[in-house]
């Protein structure tokens, strides 16, 4: 079956512990992306990939960090998360860029105390 | 920076009308732009990409865009229970700026 794989679903964590969340596309997508969503505030791209080590930043990407080793992988890395961190994240993939479908994980919920 | 606005609703409509969802953009040179649906607790799905002026349509689903006025627009006709759900305005190429999104409450 297509699909994006996130983990964890959901997590819990403290202030300043560095915590990474996975996410894995069996689809050979070129085009990677991360995005969080806020009440009000809608879906913002953190980062996107347009092929295996070509990363960009998106709109809000401070205090995040990402990496393209492999295509199909594309995990998304808090060093120091801060509470305002809180928030409902997805990955996308996509075939070509962010013109073609997107295809979203199932979310990943993060609470940062 | 990019911006997308949408109003935020709810959108209320009775079964079987016409539901109307708005979205303007700031960035003139914008070229590809789209609707995604995202049901409560559930991923953003797509349901229609546009690119040039005019109408483009799909089933019940109808785009449409006008660069001069900055403006995208969603017709869903004869609009179901099942069509409730946040609709989500995007604009760009390598990378999409999302809108806050309208919610849209279709009434049996």
């Amino acid at each position: 079956e297509a699909q994006v794989t996130q983990n964890p679903r959901y997590l819990i964590t403290v202030t300043g512990k560095k915590l990474t969340v996975t996410c894995s596309q069996n689809m050979n997508h070129e085009y990677m992306s991360w995005y969080r969503q806020d009440p009000g505030l809608g879906l913002r791209q953190i980062y996107y990939s347009m092929n295996v080590e070509v990363t960009d930043k998106g709109d809000v990407p401070e205090g995040y960090k990402v990496s393209r080793k492999e295509k199909r992988n594309f995990p998304l890395i808090l060093e120091s998360p801060s509470p305002n961190q809180t928030s409902l994240y997805f990955c996308a993939s996509s075939a070509g860029t962010a013109q073609e479908t997107q295809y979203f994980g199932p979310g990943t919920r993060l609470l940062v105390l | 920076q990019k911006e997308v606005e949408q109003n935020s609703g709810p959108l209320s409509v009775p079964e079987g009308a016409i539901a109307s969802l708005n979205c303007t953009y700031s960035d003139r040179g914008s070229q590809s732009f789209f609707w995604y649906r995202q049901y409560s607790g559930k991923s953003p799905e797509l349901i229609m990409s546009i690119y040039s002026n005019g109408d483009k349509e799909d089933g019940r689903f109808t785009a449409q865009l006008n660069k001069a006025s900055q403006y995208v627009s969603l017709l869903i006709r004869d609009s179901q229970p099942s069509d409730s759900a946040t609709y989500l305005c995007a604009v760009g190429e390598r990378a999409l700026t999302f809108g806050s999104g309208t919610r849209l409450q279709v009434q049996p």
